[in-house]
């Protein structure tokens, strides 16, 4: 079974500091994927990869980044986190884009 | 961007059929997608179409796909206290080769005793 780990179920950090969420995949998929899901809006795209050290922005990448240095690894970057960033945040991976996208467990990050 | 549309929430008995209804936009879509979220957890996959196929049955799923008004539906048969949760439609979107998913809002169901 493929299996997609996000590093912590739940965090909690203030306002300004340097978020990492760390996803890890196990079956050598080409995609990575960040969603946020919000109640009412569904999951939104931040940013996705298509292989090591390239990345994509989805449809709101404002105040995020990612890095792949990795095949297996796939990190969201929150540079100064601020409250509108309290969310769930959901891990993907797929074999390629229009394939079957496989998800972590989420971390529900709070920003105070 | 493109767009994927659902009714935010739906209530049923047990033992009734659900129907959940999905609008997407993208007709280049090879695949839509139907995935399942319980209560805590991420999403799982519960079932898909290829876009060159109307009608997918699966078990208790019926999934129907009409292109032409690029609408799609989820029935559920015979529904149990078990299948409460959020379900989310999705299309792939994007160019070719970088293509995500693009997911609706999710319906909530909500089966009753």
């Amino acid at each position: 079974d493929v299996k997609v780990t996000q590093s912590s179920r739940y965090l909690v950090k203030r306002t300004g500091e340097k978020v990492f969420l760390e996803c890890v995949q196990d079956m050598d998929h080409e995609n990575m994927f960040w969603y946020r899901q919000d109640p009412g809006l569904g999951l939104r795209l931040i940013y996705f990869s298509y292989d090591v050290k390239m990345k994509e922005k989805g449809d709101i990448p404002e105040g995020y980044s990612v890095s792949r240095e990795k095949k297996e690894r796939f990190s969201l970057i929150l540079e100064s986190a601020s409250t509108n960033q309290t969310s769930m945040y959901l891990c993907a991976s797929s074999l390629w884009g229009d394939t079957e996208a496989f998800f972590g467990q989420g971390t529900r990050l709070t920003v105070v | 961007g493109e767009d994927v549309e659902q009714s935010l929430f739906l209530s049923v008995r047990e033992g009734d059929s659900s129907v959940i209804n999905c609008t997407y936009t993208d007709s280049s879509s090879t695949y839509l997608y139907w995935y399942k979220q319980e209560p805590g957890a991420g999403l799982q996959l519960l079932t898909y179409i290829f876009s060159n196929m109307d009608m997918k049955q699966d078990q208790r799923l019926t999934v129907l796909l009409n292109k032409k008004d690029k609408h799609l539906s989820l029935r559920i048969a015979d529904t149990q206290t078990g299948d409460s949760a959020i379900y989310f439609c999705a299309e792939s979107s994007g160019n070719t080769g970088r293509r995500a998913l693009t997911f609706g809002s999710g319906t909530r169901l909500q089966v009753q005793p």
